[in-house]
């Protein structure tokens, strides 16, 4: 019921492309959903949060599109560039008032020039 | 404002060792959160500590434990080190007011353990 299932494991994209990470989680007790971009040899950032009450978050060239009923998020990364060459992680957390993320297993995803 | 703060960032023990790895939350944070980042498991929950209290645990056995102090500066201990110890240990720390649960995470502390 804690589990958060990401996929894919990697992803390689064209400069300019649609990069699109997928989660899915099974605790209906969720009700915040963050994204977080990791470079190597630095902690997690996050990269954007929606709330269920929402369907779909825009910041810049980073959505997150949300389905409540499936229990699914994602991520999609328009206009992909060698700069966003990552790991990402999808995670998910309950208002509790307890600060504990349940982390997907991570996308490493590779821009080609 | 600065952001969080682990030290040390590198770190070598033996098995059976122990070590304390420190955490400096961002000013005004109250919430300190203890990760550890391994390629096998990915990131998995240590514990959480909030004005001195730990309030969440993860399933990790006693060997881990923690500790956070009134200037909300927090560590966290590893007793008994085993190879399996080895792992990227990250720190978030997090404002906790309503709708605002973001967690920040600091650069980590990179254990091996030989």
């Amino acid at each position: 019921q804690q589990q958060v299932k990401q996929s894919p494991q990697s992803l390689i994209v064209q400069k300019g492309g649609i990069s699109i990470i997928n989660c899915a989680y099974e605790n209906t007790a969720f009700d915040y959903f963050p994204w977080y971009q990791q470079f190597p040899g630095k902690g997690p950032a996050l990269l954007i949060a929606i709330r269920p009450d929402v369907s779909e978050k825009k910041e810049g060239r980073f959505t997150i599109s949300f389905n409540k009923s499936a229990k699914q998020f994602s991520l999609h990364i328009m206009d992909s560039q060698p700069g966003d060459s990552a790991t990402y992680f999808c995670a998910a957390s309950r208002n509790t008032g307890f600060q504990k993320l349940v982390f997907g297993t991570g996308t490493r995803l590779l821009v080609s020039p | 404002k600065a952001g969080v703060t682990q030290t040390p960032r590198y770190l070598i023990k033996t098995r059976g060792q122990q070590v304390t790895l420190s955490c400096s939350p961002i000013s005004g944070h109250r919430s300190v959160s203890w990760y550890q980042q391994t390629p096998g498991q990915g990131l998995q929950f240590l514990f959480e500590y909030f004005s001195e209290t730990q309030r969440n645990k993860g399933n990790f056995p006693g060997r881990f434990s923690g500790r956070q102090f009134s200037n909300s500066r927090s560590e966290m201990n590893v007793s008994t080190l085993e190879l399996g110890d080895s792992a990227l240990y990250l720190c978030a720390s997090s404002p906790q007011t309503p709708h605002q649960e973001t967690q920040y995470f600091g650069p980590g502390t990179r254990l091996l353990v030989l």
